[in-house]
């Protein structure tokens, strides 16, 4: 079982190139994150998905964007890098059923992509 | 979810129970409980989840007063390898989509 894997694992950037971190998960959940950790600090929400199709702005969209056109793909897009991009990036999902089990919704972390921008 | 409080950091010892506390003063009626531990250079995983009273598992345990304005993750007899970021998230699973992680709590463990 692989879970979410994230691709590349480190990166290092130029300012203003772009470039998209891979996200996948074989579990058919339903929701999808990306969160961002700078040195010694907490998670911060980027973007998220309830579904294919759908995605919603989290806490630190700017500067990013993202697709979702399949359940199993969440591709993180920098469009123009800047040195305050430079941090590690977390890929998630999670499942929420139909019936909506308030106790469920364990969410499932990839190992985390390392990019520097120079 | 709801607003959170928990210490930015602890210390302890090899061997010592570990009491890591959560404040939550306005969780609502369908809220739950959850604790994620991060290790360095790690993403975070799911450890435990309670509503009430007490859960405990093969990792933690997990209690919350009748109230459930607070909650107390215990690691029992730690070890070097606990020393990890814990986040404390309380939410309605079901409507919360937006799920934001806290500063959390950076156990160091001692030798």
């Amino acid at each position: 079982n692989a879970g979410v894997t994230q691709t590349p694992k480190f990166r290092i950037l130029k300012i203003g190139q772009s470039m998209t971190l891979q996200c996948t998960q074989d579990m058919n959940h339903n929701y999808m994150y990306w969160y961002r950790q700078d040195p010694g600090m907490g998670l911060k929400l980027i973007y998220y998905s309830v579904g294919a199709g759908i995605t919603d702005k989290g806490e630190v969209p700017n500067g990013y964007n993202v697709s979702r056109s399949t359940t199993e793909d969440f591709p993180l897009r920098l469009e123009l890098a800047a040195p305050s991009q430079t941090s590690v990036y977390f890929c998630a999902s999670s499942y929420l059923g139909a019936t909506g089990d308030r106790s469920g919704n364990t969410i499932y972390f990839g190992e985390g992509s390392w990019l520097t921008v120079v | 979810l709801a607003k959170t409080t928990q210490p930015i950091s602890m210390d302890s010892y090899e061997g010592q129970e570990v009491n890591i506390t959560c404040s939550h003063n306005n969780i609502a009626t369908n809220d739950y409980i959850t604790w994620y531990q991060q290790f360095p250079s790690q993403g975070p995983r799911f450890i435990i989840q309670g509503y009430k009273t007490k859960v405990t598992n093969e990792v933690a345990s997990l209690f919350i007063p009748a109230d459930r304005k607070s909650s107390t993750l215990s690691l029992p007899r730690v070890s070097l390898s606990d020393t990890a970021v814990y986040y404390c998230l309380v939410g309605d699973m079901t409507r919360d989509d937006k799920i934001i992680f806290g500063k959390g709590t950076r156990l160091h463990i001692l030798p």
